[in-house]
């Protein structure tokens, strides 16, 4: 069975703070993704990453694919309240099917 | 914006019922899935399509049956509902092709009593 484990499972952090969330396996992917998930919502995708060692930034936001493309991390500059909710990373591995699998996310609330 | 829909945000059923879970998405996707969350497991893929007709088994089918009449409609089934099928279900689709996301409804809340 491929897991994805995510740390840490809770952050309550004030704003202003940077965080960084891990992403972890011992399976390698394909390519991984980032969802955050708001309360009553689905999740919607943050970034795709698909290549070892590859950084992608999304504004106060910076994602890294490890070069084993095993793990993954996301990276907070300066967090707000908006940044508050549910974080998952999936990754796609092997076949023909467009098949991922979850973490166990990543609960994030920012205090004003 | 793709638009995946759920029909129902909350259902309270009775142990043995038999539930339906209905999903519609616009965008012509190939693929669509049926994920189960619960807190602490994060997603959990129960059945995907990635075509009409066609379901293949997630990680966790046991309870359920899907069925894909059409290619926008994913319906998931449980046959006979019990206390631990309480959870909140997420429908989602994406395009065969490459990394491609996944898009997600708002989700059902389902509570067995």
């Amino acid at each position: 069975t491929q897991l994805l484990e995510q740390s840490p499972q809770f952050l309550s952090i004030q704003e202003g703070e940077n965080l960084t969330v891990y992403c972890n396996s011992s399976s390698v992917f394909s390519s991984l993704q980032w969802y955050r998930q708001e309360p009553g919502e689905g999740p919607v995708l943050l970034v795709t990453v698909v290549t070892g060692g590859e950084v992608k930034k999304l504004k106060r936001l910076t994602f890294q694919f490890g070069d084993a493309r095993k793990d993954s991390s996301l990276h907070i500059t300066a967090a707000q309240p908006g940044d508050t909710g549910l974080y998952l990373c999936s990754g796609k591995y092997g076949g023909a099917t467009n098949k991922l699998i979850f973490g166990t996310g990543t609960l994030l609330a920012v205090q004003p | 914006d793709v638009k995946v829909t759920q029909s129902s945000r909350y259902l309270v059923k009775r142990t043995g019922e038999k539930v339906f879970l209905e999903c519609v998405q616009d965008m012509d996707h190939e693929n669509m899935f049926w994920y189960r969350q619960d807190p602490g497991l994060g997603l959990r893929l129960i059945y995907f399509s990635y075509d009409v007709k066609m379901k293949e088994k997630g990680d966790i089918p046991e309870g359920y049956s899907v069925s894909r009449e059409k290619k926008e409609r994913f319906s998931l089934i449980l046959e006979s509902a019990s206390t631990n099928q309480t959870s909140m279900y997420l429908c989602a689709s994406s395009t065969l092709t490459g990394a491609s996301p996944l898009h997600f409804g708002n989700g059902t809340r389902l509570t067995v009593t």
